[in-house]
C-alpha cells in the first residue's frame, strides 16, 4: 500500500511566520505534488516536483516555496504566513511520467489544516 | 471555460436509489480518466480509473465517451457509506504526470 505522511494534521501560525509542511512517500514515486483545497475552489495546485532538487509551478505558486532534496520527501515553504493562507494543504504522490492511469494515479497525504491568525 | 466541469449538487438521494454523476472536459488530448471520492474532511482517494471501454467495479460504473468528452460514474443500489464529494479527474496531455481536478459532486445517501 502506498503510504503519504504529513507532519501536522492541524498547525495554527502567526501572521508572517515562517512555516514548513513536510511531506513523505514511502514508494519510491518519482513525483510529488502540493495542493490546496479551499471550499467553492477545488483542488489547486500550488507546485510539483518530478525528481530530486527538480520543482515545477503549479496554478498558484505565488507566496510559497518547495524543496526536494531527497526523492521520498517534499517540503512546502510559506516564507511569510497570511491569513490568504489559511486552507486545507495536501501532498500527493504518483508513479512517473510516462502516461496510463497506473503511473498517474495520485495518492494523497491525510492533508494539513492550517490556520493562519 | 472550467478543464473539468461537474456539477457540484448537492444530490440527496434515498438508500438503494441509483444515482449518476457527469463530468465533461475540454482537452480532447486528454488521455487518462479517473474517478476519485473524498469523505468530509479526509483526503481524496482512488475510486476507479475510467476505460475507454467503460468499467464497472461492484456497484460502481464508469463511462468515458472521448468524441463528446464526457465521463460518467453511476452508483447502483446506495448505501449510507457513499455519501461523500466525488471528483472527477483527468490528466494534462501536455504535461505528464499532472492531474487536473473538478470541483466535485456531493452526494448525501439518506436512511
Amino acid at each position: 500500500d502506498v503510504k503519504v505522511t504529513q507532519s501536522s494534521r492541524y498547525l495554527v501560525k502567526r501572521t508572517g511566520e515562517k512555516v514548513f509542511l513536510e511531506c513523505v512517500q514511502d514508494m519510491d514515486h518519482e513525483n510529488m505534488f502540493w495542493y490546496r483545497q479551499d471550499p467553492g475552489l477545488g483542488l489547486r495546485l500550488i507546485y510539483f516536483s518530478y525528481d530530486v532538487k527538480m520543482k515545477e509551478k503549479g496554478d498558484i505558486p505565488e507566496g510559497y516555496s518547495v524543496s526536494r532534496e531527497k526523492k521520498e520527501r517534499f517540503s512546502l515553504i510559506l516564507e511569510s504566513a497570511s491569513t490568504n493562507q489559511t486552507s486545507m494543504y495536501l501532498c500527493a504522490s504518483s508513479l512517473s511520467t510516462l502516461g496510463g492511469a497506473r503511473q498517474e494515479t495520485q495518492y494523497f497525504g491525510p492533508g494539513t489544516r492550517l490556520l493562519v491568525l | 471555460r472550467k478543464e473539468v466541469e461537474q456539477d457540484p449538487g448537492p444530490f440527496n438521494v434515498p438508500e438503494g436509489a441509483t444515482v449518476a454523476f457527469n463530468c465533461t472536459y475540454s482537452n480532447s488530448a486528454s488521455q487518462s480518466f479517473f474517478w476519485y471520492r473524498q469523505d468530509c474532511r479526509k483526503e481524496p482517494k482512488l475510486l476507479m480509473s475510467v476505460y475507454s471501454s467503460g468499467n464497472e467495479d461492484g456497484r460502481f460504473t464508469a463511462q468515458l465517451n472521448r468524441a463528446s468528452q464526457y465521463i460518467s460514474l453511476l452508483i447502483r443500489d446506495s448505501k449510507l457509506s457513499d455519501s461523500a464529494t466525488y471528483l472527477c479527474v483527468v490528466n494534462d496531455y501536455n504535461q505528464g504526470g499532472k492531474l487536473i481536478f473538478g470541483q466535485g459532486t456531493e452526494l448525501s445517501v439518506k436512511p
